[in-house]
């Protein structure tokens, strides 16, 4: 099984302030990255899916970017609300491999 | 909000019972997949499924099987639960292309007393 890693494992953000994490793959026969929202009691959902270096993308307040040379991509989350508040999940395929690896997740939490 | 459903959602059950976890999509994905997650860990992929009769297991090794008569129904059946399989199990789906995205359910919370 090959490994996504995740951190920090668990933030805390005040309402306003900017944030970001990171999630960590082997790069080797990368394919693609996926990012996911869990909010509790909801089902995951998905913010991106990635494949090329260099890649960039935005949905509203929240952003990624992608390095599939050294294998980890960044989550950006600019102006904190407390609706943000969930688990960010973070998953990669790879050539060879048709299935999605998860990592543990970004548990964030944003303070009125 | 994805048309896919799982239920029950929270199941507490006892040793030595034969449960079934239900998951429905009504996307009309061929793909589909059930994931395990313990508190604190990683989703592992333990089936998953290209179309109807064709079933794989995943990274993970479980004791629980599933099968896949409809597109639209893929559910898992452990014939004789016990306590190591409290877990939390989700489903989802998706569609044949390549690097699109999975669909999810909203999880069942299974505990096995």
């Amino acid at each position: 099984i090959l490994n996504v890693e995740q951190s920090p494992q668990s933030l805390h953000v005040q309402e306003g302030d900017s944030t970001n994490f990171t999630c960590s793959f082997p790069s080797s026969n990368f394919y693609a990255l996926h990012w996911y929202r869990w909010e509790t009691a909801k089902s995951p959902e998905a913010l991106f899916v990635m494949t090329l270096n260099g890649d960039e993308k935005k949905k509203g307040r929240i952003s990624a970017t992608l390095n599939t040379k050294e294998g980890y991509s960044y989550l950006y989350i600019k102006g904190s609300q407390p609706e943000d508040s969930a688990t960010y999940l973070c998953a990669s395929r790879w050539y060879g491999n048709n299935r999605l690896a998860f990592g543990k997740g970004n548990q964030v939490v944003v303070i009125p | 909000e994805a048309d896919i459903y799982q239920t029950p959602r929270y199941l507490v059950i006892g040793t030595g019972k034969k449960i079934t976890l239900e998951c429905s999509q009504t996307m009309g994905h061929d793909k589909m997949y059930w994931y395990q997650q313990d508190p604190g860990m990683e989703l592992h992929l333990i089936h998953y499924s290209y179309g109807v009769n064709s079933t794989e297991k995943g990274d993970l090794s479980s004791e629980s099987t599933v099968s896949r008569i409809r597109t639209e129904h893929f559910p898992l059946t452990l014939e004789s639960a016990r306590p190591s399989h409290t877990s939390q199990y989700l489903c989802a789906s998706s569609e044949e292309a390549e690097n699109t995205e999975a669909f999810f359910g909203q999880g069942t919370r299974l505990t096995v007393v």
